[in-house]
């Protein structure tokens, strides 16, 4: 149990276009979702935590205009980049805390954005 | 805030040897303390997590260690094989689910 899907897990769009991220937790409800962010050889960044029906909370540094996510249900959240630029490339990879886990994130196998 | 480190950031061991990796946190308040394996191109899975009531745990080959007042955690990967090679994650949790994480470990299993 626990699979977090992701989709596409791998996008090429040209600059100044928009594109949107599923995440969704295939066998467990999850009411909190997170989205990071990873470069080459790094570490994972967390970029804002998004909770089911409300709005979601973004780190300090990221922009909230630009980076818009939908926690519409409690098995699906949606990253949408807009106006996106190639320093937006990354992997993006979600990941779902499973409802009355206590914190146990469980974790999508991550989409590859690269913006030409 | 938080801050994990992690070390050290490159390991290489023979196919049989054990692995151990060592994270440090910075905020007491953390309570929840998972590491994740991550392979080339793929999400972290989850391999062992432990909690701010318990010292230790073990799941077969893998076992993870707490001490509180140091504010350090272990992970020690036993009979290591080939198929341990990864990039593996140690991550502090706070009291509303957010991970902090280390900087990584490429373990790297030669046979």
């Amino acid at each position: 149990g626990a699979v977090v899907s992701q989709h596409p897990s791998r996008v090429i769009c040209k600059s100044g276009t928009s594109v949107k991220i599923e995440c969704r937790s295939l066998d467990f409800q999850a009411t909190t979702m997170f989205w990071y962010r990873q470069f080459p050889k790094q570490s994972l960044m967390l970029m804002a935590t998004s909770n089911e029906g409300s709005k979601a909370t973004y780190e300090q540094g990221v922009e909230k205009d630009k980076f818009l996510i939908n926690h519409a249900s409690l098995t699906l959240s949606t990253l949408t980049v807009t106006s996106a630029h190639p320093e937006d490339s990354s992997f993006y990879i979600c990941s779902a805390e499973k409802t009355g886990s206590y914190y146990e994130q469980y974790f999508g196998p991550g989409t590859r954005l690269t913006v030409t | 805030g938080e801050n994990v480190e992690q070390h050290p950031s490159t390991l290489s061991v023979q196919e049989g040897d054990s692995a151990v990796i060592k994270c440090t946190y910075s905020d007491s308040a953390s309570n929840y303390f998972p590491w994740y394996k991550q392979e080339l191109g793929k999400g972290p899975q989850l391999i062992i997590d432990i909690r701010s009531n318990v010292g230790e745990k073990k799941d077969q080959r893998i076992a993870v260690t707490l001490n509180k007042t140091a504010k350090h955690f272990s992970l020690h990967i036993t009979e290591t094989q080939p198929e341990d090679s990864a990039v593996y994650f140690c991550a502090a949790g706070d009291s509303w689910g957010k991970l902090q994480f280390g900087a990584g470990t490429q373990v790297v299993v030669t046979p």
